[in-house]
């Protein structure tokens, strides 16, 4: 059973647009939500982190939206490029013990 | 700066076969991982360790051993390898488990 659940699988978005990729999770413990980008033959590389006392924090053209009492949280990608195909991981850590959703591939089109 | 390090990068095993996947890292930080990686399942833990000495099971501990008797060095563990064992296996380190981890690059293996 799975502690974080990512939606969607699979995403595709035009040059310039919005990605939003959501999670949820059920165990209120959790205290740190980062979100992982991987490519292809790589390990994941941290992409921005968000902890529950913030409701939202932007680095660039990234940002995460944190809703506590919905236990929910998001991923945006404003004007998303083709450099940003990728695989996205949101996680959840409660006392060292890391939970990761399934994943999400995003294929931005030219 | 190497980072994290992990050897071999491909691995095929025979079902029943031993072996230990390597991880090193030089950036001093005392919280270390390992990961599998599945399709469609993201990562699962497996076991992790908070500093030289100390280590805990994860979400997927069962069939894998592991031991940290340096800040540097957290080596896997595979006892008598099983088919349901063919992953990606990627290995992390960080200041804390709240901090940003650092991968490597994977250990693919197969059990054939």
């Amino acid at each position: 059973q799975q502690q974080v659940k990512q939606s969607p699988q699979s995403l595709i978005v035009q040059k310039g647009g919005i990605s939003i990729i959501n999670c949820a999770y059920e165990n209120t413990a959790f205290d740190y939500f980062p979100w992982y980008q991987q490519f292809p033959g790589k390990g994941p590389a941290l992409l921005i982190a968000i902890r529950p006392d913030v409701s939202e924090k932007k680095e660039g053209r990234f940002t995460i939206s944190f809703n506590k009492s919905a236990k929910q949280f998001s991923l945006h990608i404003m004007d998303s490029q083709p450099g940003d195909s990728a695989t996205y991981f949101c996680a959840a850590n409660n006392n060292n013990d890391m939970r990761f959703g399934a994943g999400t591939r995003l294929t931005v089109k030219p | 700066n190497a980072g994290v390090t992990q050897t071999p990068k491909f691995q095929v095993l025979k079902t029943g076969q031993s072996m230990t996947l390597q991880c090193a890292q030089d950036m001093n930080h005392e919280y270390m991982s390992w990961y599998r990686q599945d399709p469609g399942m993201g990562l699962r833990l497996i076991h992790y360790s908070v500093g030289a000495g100390i280590t805990d099971q994860g979400e997927v501990p069962n069939g894998y051993n592991v031991s940290r008797s340096t800040t540097e060095d957290f080596p896997l563990r595979l006892l008598s390898a099983a088919p349901s064992q063919t992953s990606v296996y990627f290995c992390a380190s960080s200041v804390g488990s709240r901090q940003p981890q650092h991968f490597g690059d994977g250990t693919r293996l197969s059990i054939l």
